[in-house]
């Protein structure tokens, strides 16, 4: 049982380029999450996922988008990288939400620089 | 809208002593649950405890425990007997259809 992984740990961008973060979960959770931290701001949503086919914005989709084909993967795709976009990205799933969300199980996180 | 305000950006606290961090929130929903997050510096982020607005005493978890006071809505993380390995930051959140996070509060832990 490995939780919820993450693929890559780091990665160096240069402005335009993309690329696209894998998140898997083995738990058969239903809501997938993803988060960027920047130094001062906690953790911010930026799309999510209520279930296999679903997608919808957190606060700050902007630059991003994200896909749920399979219920076990949460892909995140950056179509063209900007430098305000260098952070620390978590995914995080979750077996329900709202009151009932007891745990929501994060992974390891990316670290992603843009030059 | 809901909200999630954790007010002191650093707090330092000598070894073996209590410490409590604050966090305060807003939201409209009649039921509703408070967690707390802990982030080493390792990066990881590790659930501490968790209590619904519905339960009736303040949750424990080992040395960890919520002073929750709806009235002030406050849902305070007390940690006991401090441990250097209790240095990290640590989150408040709220859970919605997402989980709305504070920004953080840095405990460091001294001798």
């Amino acid at each position: 049982n490995a939780g919820v992984t993450q693929t890559p740990k780091f990665r160096v961008l240069k402005t335009g380029q993309s690329m696209t973060l894998l998140c898997a979960q083995d738990m058969n959770h239903e809501y997938m999450y993803w988060y960027r931290q920047d130094p001062g701001m906690g953790l911010r949503l930026i799309h999510y996922s209520v279930g296999e086919g679903t997608t919808a914005k957190g606060e700050v989709p902007d630059g991003y988008n994200v896909s749920r084909l399979k219920k076990q993967n949460f892909l995140l795709g950056l179509e063209s990288a900007a430098p305000s976009q260098t952070s620390v990205y978590f995914c995080a799933s979750s077996l329900t939400s709202g009151i009932g969300a007891y745990e929501q199980y994060f992974g390891p996180g990316t670290r992603l620089t843009v030059t | 809208a809901q909200k999630i305000t954790q007010t002191q950006p650093g707090m330092f606290v000598q070894e073996k002593e209590a410490v409590t961090l604050d966090c305060t929130y807003d939201t409209s929903d009649p039921s509703y649950g408070l967690f707390w997050y802990k982030q080493p510096s390792s990066g990881e982020m590790i659930f501490l405890i968790y209590q619904g607005s519905y339960d009736q005493q303040n949750a424990t978890e080992g040395r960890y425990s919520l002073n929750f006071q709806k009235a002030r809505k406050s849902a305070n993380l007390v940690i006991s007997a401090s441990q250097l390995g209790d240095s990290a930051m640590y989150f408040c959140a709220l859970p919605d259809d997402k989980l709305i996070f504070g920004t953080g509060t840095r405990l460091q832990v001294f001798p």
